[in-house]
């Protein structure tokens, strides 16, 4: 069963840092697509970056050299590296895996992990 | 990047009724475009990809279509378990980009 477990949030301070993690199970990150979307508080949903199976990476304008995506094939696990954090950048945080290739969208998502970005 | 503009951003509607939600791009897309159902705490759903593929395990009441700019998600015959926020995504190049939103409630 394939199943994506994010970790991770919490309350930091503008300025600081957070990694998220995803922990897979029932499939292989590495051989997949894998995707950070975000939702803030009460608003809509925000694509934040993606991950090929090759390794290249694409982000938001928004987060564009403040956050980082990345995985750890030994462990099965997507990261989210969060630098510079901004107070917009409050929101739920799901991974989501990429059915087959991109344009066929996402089959799986996680549970969410809050990040509240205040001071 | 792109924008995608959903129309209507609410509406109410009855069990039974036909419902009918838009999503347009301000550029072309050929058909790269997906719906997702989100219910309140939860993750998102997909309902449709590639703007006119069910994705497995959705009922037949929903379908969708479209190319290029204009895209439609309609919901045949409303059930009680579709009462729910429903967004598009358009993957045809990045930065990806949701629709603002519909929330469809019941009259």
């Amino acid at each position: 069963e394939v199943q994506l477990v994010e970790s991770g949030g919490g309350l930091v301070q503008p300025g600081g840092s957070l990694r998220l993690s995803c922990a897979a199970s029932g499939f292989t990150v590495s051989s997949n697509y894998m995707s950070w979307v975000r939702q803030a508080p009460g608003k809509g949903l925000e694509w934040v970056s993606i991950i090929y199976s090759g390794g290249s990476t694409y982000y938001a304008d928004s987060v564009k050299g403040r956050f980082t995506i990345s995985r750890d094939n030994s462990k099965n696990t997507l990261y989210l590296q969060m630098n510079s954090l901004r107070a917009e950048d409050t929101a739920v945080y799901y991974c989501a895996r990429v059915q087959y290739q991109p344009t066929e969208g996402f089959d799986y998502w996680g549970q969410g992990t809050l990040v509240t970005v205040s001071s | 990047a792109i924008q995608m503009t959903q129309s209507p951003s609410s509406l109410s509607a009855s069990v039974g009724d036909r419902v009918t939600i838009t999503c347009r791009a301000s550029q072309g897309i050929r058909n790269d475009l997906g719906w997702y159902q989100q219910k309140p705490g939860k993750a998102p759903k997909l309902l449709m990809y590639a703007a006119s593929s069910l994705q497995s395990g959705v009922p037949s009441r929903f379908s969708g279509s479209g190319s290029g700019t204009d895209f439609t998600l309609t919901i045949s015959s409303l059930q009680p378990e579709d009462f729910a926020t429903y967004y598009c995504l358009q993957d045809y190049n990045y930065p990806w980009t949701f629709g603002q939103g519909t929330k469809v409630e019941i009259k």
